[in-house]
């Protein structure tokens, strides 16, 4: 089984759609959760961080559930802008594990 | 926020050769840094751990001879891609973690994108 699961991709989605990703993860002991966005040929770059208790930011959402060890990202209002390949990251201690990505495209 | 430089942003180069890739913390001191390796629609994957002042830290299954890492400074670490072939192809990218003693984020370098003829 896979350190961290994603939904294989890529997601299409006209402007303005909600869209929703899924991760889950291995190791029960992870003390931390990321989503970070890649864009084409750059380097990953922090999205928000992943808290039990939820948190948002604008038009973003994330979820993390440790019973069920899965993480989630909501992207209400979708923008052009938006479309990256989306990464969940787990951590323990220092060390950072990455999922494969899920890429969105929105289109007009 | 914390900013990773990282230098060449791309190579190519003949089989055979070796490529350094330089990697500097620019506002902050990081006594650890990251490298990790992405092929094409792959994940990042962790090569070694940077260690300022002493050995790497290597991930199973990579050539700690092959893949030289020195940490000199608290703001310097490189990767030394030794007799490089085309199968080392690759985007580099390194990091070092948040200087605040909250959260375990990582800055990220922009990558090195290395063509391996």
């Amino acid at each position: 089984r896979k350190e961290v699961e994603q939904d294989p991709g890529p997601f299409n989605v006209p402007e303005g759609a909600t869209v929703a990703f899924n991760c889950t993860y291995s190791n029960s002991a992870s003390q931390s959760f990321f989503w970070y966005r890649q864009d084409c040929r750059k380097e990953p770059k922090l999205l928000m961080s992943v808290y039990s208790s939820g948190n948002e930011d604008g038009r973003f959402t994330a979820q993390l559930n440790r019973a069920s060890q899965y993480i989630s990202l909501l992207i209400r209002d979708s923008k052009l802008s938006d479309s990256a390949t989306y990464l969940c990251v787990v951590g323990l201690y220092s060390t950072l594990t990455f999922g494969k990505g899920t890429m969105l495209l929105v289109s007009p | 926020g914390a900013v990773v430089s990282q230098h060449p942003s791309w190579v190519i180069c003949k089989s055979g050769t070796s490529v350094k890739i330089e990697c500097r913390s620019l506002d902050f001191q990081a006594t650890t840094m990251f490298w990790y390796r992405q092929f094409p629609k792959q994940s990042l994957m962790l090569m070694a751990t940077s260690n300022e002042g002493s050995k790497a830290t290597y991930e199973q299954g990579v050539e700690k001879d092959k893949f030289l890492i020195n940490h000199a400074s608290l703001t310097l670490s490189t990767l030394t891609v030794t007799s490089a072939h085309p199968e080392d192809s690759s985007f580099y990218i390194c990091s070092a973690p948040t200087p605040r003693l909250a959260g375990q984020e990582q800055f990220f370098g922009p990558g090195t994108r290395l063509t391996v003829l």
